[in-house]
C-alpha cells in the first residue's frame, strides 16, 4: 500500500523558535496534500489542503503567516509552525492523495511540545 | 455541507465481546466512507472503506456496509481483541477530495 512518512516524530522547542515537519509520499505522487492539527481527546482538524507547485488553502481561523505550508514536489510537503507558542503544542497530521483514487494515505503524526 | 455523526464514546468491552461504533453522514453526491484506527501516539490507519452504495468493506475482522438508505456506515467486530483498544474514525470523502471526520470513538477492550 501507499506510505506516507512524517517526520518528526516527535519535537520540543522553546517558544519563539520555528519548526519544520516533513511530510513525504514514498511511493506515489502526491497531487494533494492535507495538514491536520489533534487536540487530545479530539477528531481531526483540517487546517490547510496543499497542492504541489501552488499556494495552500488554508481553513477559516487557521494563521497563514504562521502555518507556513510549502508542498514543492509532488512527493514533499512541508508544514513551519513560526514562532511557537505553548498553545501551537499539539499532535500534527499529514496525509496525501494521489487525486485519483478516492482515498487518503496518513503519515505517523508529530507530536509537537513548545516550552 | 458534508459531516460525519460518531457514536459518543468511550466504549468499554470484555474481549470476545460484540462491536458496534455507528456512524451517519450526510454529503451531497456519492461520497466514499471510511473507518480509520488510531493506536496511542500514532498516525492513522486506514481500516476498511467502501466507495459506492451497499459496498461491503471488511478488513481484521471488522466489517461496515455502505447504506444510502440510512445514511449510515456502522462499524461493527464479531470478537473484540485487547489488541483493538484505539480510536477508531469515521471519515468520508465527497468529490472534492477533502475528507470529512466524526468525532472518534475511543474503544478499550479489558483482558
Amino acid at each position: 500500500g501507499a506510505v506516507v512518512s512524517q517526520h518528526p516524530s516527535r519535537v520540543i522547542c522553546k517558544s519563539g523558535t520555528s519548526v519544520k515537519i516533513e511530510c513525504r509520499s514514498l511511493d506515489f505522487q502526491a497531487t494533494t496534500m492535507f495538514w491536520y492539527r489533534q487536540f487530545p481527546k479530539k477528531s481531526l482538524m483540517l487546517m490547510a489542503t496543499s497542492n504541489e507547485g501552488s499556494k495552500a488553502t488554508y481553513e477559516q481561523g487557521v494563521e497563514k503567516d504562521k502555518f507556513l505550508i510549502n508542498h514543492a514536489s509532488l512527493t514533499l510537503s512541508t508544514l513551519t509552525v513560526t514562532s511557537a507558542h505553548p498553545e501551537d503544542s499539539s499532535f500534527y497530521i499529514c496525509s496525501a492523495s494521489t487525486g485519483v483514487k478516492p482515498e487518503a494515505f496518513f503519515g505517523q503524526g508529530t507530536r509537537l511540545t513548545v516550552v | 455541507g458534508n459531516s460525519v455523526t460518531q457514536m459518543e464514546g468511550p466504549v468499554t468491552l470484555s474481549e470476545e465481546a460484540f462491536l458496534t461504533i455507528n456512524c451517519t453522514y450526510t454529503a451531497t453526491g456519492y461520497p466514499s466512507l471510511f473507518w480509520y484506527v488510531q493506536y496511542p501516539g500514532e498516525g492513522l490507519q486506514l481500516l476498511l472503506k467502501a466507495t459506492k452504495a451497499d459496498d461491503k468493506g471488511s478488513n481484521k475482522g471488522f466489517e461496515a456496509t455502505y447504506r444510502k438508505e440510512t445514511t449510515s456506515f456502522h462499524l461493527e467486530k464479531g470478537s473484540v481483541q485487547v489488541s483493538d483498544s484505539a480510536v477508531y474514525f469515521c471519515a468520508l470523502l465527497p468529490s472534492a477530495r477533502q475528507l470529512t471526520f466524526g468525532s472518534g470513538t475511543q474503544l478499550t477492550v479489558l483482558p
